[in-house]
Formats: structure tokens, sequence, C-alpha cells
């Protein structure tokens, strides 16, 4: 019973370029969330998605971010003319139903150079 | 705004042990609070939770207790092993849809 997968593990890009994270939740996980943790801070909340939908994107910068569940394969955290302060550890996690204890894959490490 | 805060960046214990972490909060509306533990280069893990009509609950060498009048919650590890040694973090929680995070304790436990 594999766990959030997530990938790549680690992530380098050019200032400008696109980054793309994959995130599969657990098997029979329905809800999906992105977290990210800048250095020496916290993980914040970015956004909650159900299959095809975007529940809570609150968190997400208004500008180069999104995100999609789509009903066949993984969430996709979208990351559009990347710039440095983009470098950070990109969590997902899911959970089977709208839940207090939901599971964290190992995370993107991206580095913006 | 950090609704959610760890002011103990870290902490050293010897072995055996009490290993004491704190959290403090802003949000009274918060009703439900986790803690996490991080090793590097991986995921947060699930510790242990608590909601807002306990003060305390209790899973083996863990325990956290939640003050909500004074907004503070603590997690008890007794007694601490090398093996504890990891980032631990605390959450809370007003809906289940995002949590708001803790900038975390770095624990090592001594040998």
């Amino acid at each position: 019973n594999a766990g959030v997968m997530q990938n790549p593990r680690h992530l380098v890009r050019r200032r400008g370029q696109e980054a793309r994270l994959r995130c599969s939740p657990m098997k029979g996980h329905s809800h999906v969330y992105w977290y990210r943790q800048l250095p020496e801070e916290g993980l914040k909340f970015m956004v909650y998605l159900q299959k095809e939908n975007i529940i809570d994107e609150s968190g997400m910068p208004k500008e180069r971010f999104s995100a999609e569940f789509p009903k066949e394969g993984p969430s996709i955290l979208r990351i559009q003319q990347v710039v440095r302060g983009d470098s950070a550890a990109y969590f997902c996690a899911s959970s089977p139903e709208l839940s207090y204890g939901y599971t964290f894959g190992s995370g993107t490490r991206l580095t913006v150079v | 705004d950090q609704q959610v805060k760890q002011n103990s960046p870290s902490l050293s214990v010897q072995e055996g042990r009490i290993s004491i972490l704190n959290c403090d909060y802003t949000n009274s509306m918060f009703d439900y609070f986790l803690w996490y533990k991080k090793y590097p280069a991986e995921g947060p893990t699930f510790l242990i939770s608590i909601s807002s009509i306990k003060d305390k609950n209790e899973d083996g060498r863990f325990t956290v207790f939640l003050n909500k009048s004074a907004k503070h919650l603590s997690l008890h590890i007794v007694p601490s092993q090398p093996g504890d040694s990891a980032v631990y973090f605390c959450a809370a929680s007003l809906t289940g849809n995002q949590f708001y995070f803790g900038t975390g304790t770095s624990l090592t436990v001594i040998p």
C-alpha cells in the first residue's frame, strides 16, 4: 500500500522556466492538499482539491501558481516563470475524505537558479 | 501572520528524560490540533492529535496537553529516545480543510 507519492524529489529550474510538481495520493484518497515550506519556516497551506475541483485555494499566490487534480492521474502543482523566491519544499498530502488526519508525501524540493 | 507559534527552535534532552515541546496559537476558534514529526528529506508524519473538547490525549510515550484558556499546546515525550530526534511541528485547524503549522522545534535526544 504505497503512501503519497511525489515526484520529482528534487527539481532545479532556471528563472523564468516552468515547474511541474506531481502528487499521487494514497489509494482510495480523493482529497489532496498542497503545502509549501520555505527555508526556516513552517509549512504553509496552499490549496485543497478534490477530484476535478478546487475547494480552497486561499493559500495560493495570485499569479503564476495553479493546481489541478484531474479525474485520471496525479495532482499537479504548476509554477510558471519561476523566481528565486519560489525555492522551497513543496509537500502534498491526501486523505480519504475531509479529515483531520492526512498523510504527507516526502516532498519536492524546488531550487530556482 | 503566524497563527501558530513554536518559540523554541531547538531542544536538547538526555535519553530517558522528558522532552516537552511547546506551541502557542492565537485563534480561539481552532478546534483540532496535531503534532507531526519530520525527519530530514522526508514528509511530516502524524504523531498525535487532540480535539478542543479535551485537555489531554495520551498515546504510549507521547502525551499532548491542551490549555484553551492560555491558547497553549504541549507535547510530552517520556522517556525520550535517540530515535525521537527530529523536527516537531504543531498544527491547528478550523475546518479540516487546512492546517496552520508552527515553524517547528528541532529535538535532539542525547544518548
